[in-house]
């Protein structure tokens, strides 16, 4: 059965960077999807962060490019993401998830469960 | 970037009946790359419908999708208690990847 877990700091301080580790159980990130992030503010829709391939390319949102990485960790079996100088817009609820199909073109079939980072001093 | 609106925001009906949850893009999306999503409160979405028209695995068959190019359906035949939720669209068939606002289904 196959697993995706979000972990990192609840509360990030603004203008710091905000970094989250997915860890996946079950099947080997190098097997093959791509990873991704989306996030979901309270009370709001979703929003797509970007995704990444066990090789190491990536793929961003361009609304969010100018500050995100996101990077992958084959021994570990994780994927992680960096957002750079948050703001109080950044706050939201990050998912992991596994994408489906081919670079521009991903569904996500399996998510994890989420963690809430919260941007504020 | 292709925008999705969900209609309507809020469905009201009772278990038993059915539901026709919209979704219209502000482009078309090609190839019918449009997927749906259930959200429960504090859970992650569920994939629904892939493809447009596509169940993923161990999706009961009173979901179904249909639509193409700009207008796509997402169908409930016979809402059971547990379907009153959150629903969303999401298009993959160009980058960005986006998602619709949403429309929840509430209990009549």
């Amino acid at each position: 059965q196959v697993q995706l877990q979000e972990s990192g700091p609840g509360l990030v301080k603004p203008s710091e960077t905000l970094s989250l580790t997915c860890t996946v159980s079950g099947y080997s990130i190098s097997s093959g999807y791509y990873w991704g992030w989306i996030r979901q503010p309270p009370g709001k829709g979703l929003e797509w962060i970007g995704n990444i391939y066990h090789s190491g390319s990536t793929y961003y949102n361009p609304s969010l490019k100018s500050r995100v990485t996101i990077s992958v960790d084959t021994s570990k079996n994780q994927f992680s993401l960096r957002l750079s100088s948050v703001t109080a817009a950044d706050t939201a609820v990050y998912y992991c998830a596994r994408g489906v199909g081919w670079p521009p073109a991903w569904y996500f079939d399996l998510w994890g469960r989420g963690t809430l980072v919260t941007v504020s001093s | 970037e292709i925008v999705l609106t969900q209609s309507p925001g809020t469905l009201s009906l009772s278990p038993g009946e059915r539901a026709t949850l919209s979704c219209r893009a502000s482009q078309s999306v090609s190839s019918s790359y449009l997927a749906w999503y259930q959200q429960k409160p504090g859970q992650a979405p569920r994939l629904l419908i892939y493809g447009a028209s596509s169940r993923a695995t161990g999706i009961p068959d009173r979901f179904s999708g249909s639509g193409s190019g700009t207008d796509f359906t997402l169908t409930i035949s016979r809402l059971e208690p547990e379907d009153f939720t959150m629903y969303y669209c999401q298009q993959y068939g160009s980058s960005p990847l986006t998602f619709g606002g949403g429309t929840k289904v509430e209990i009549k």
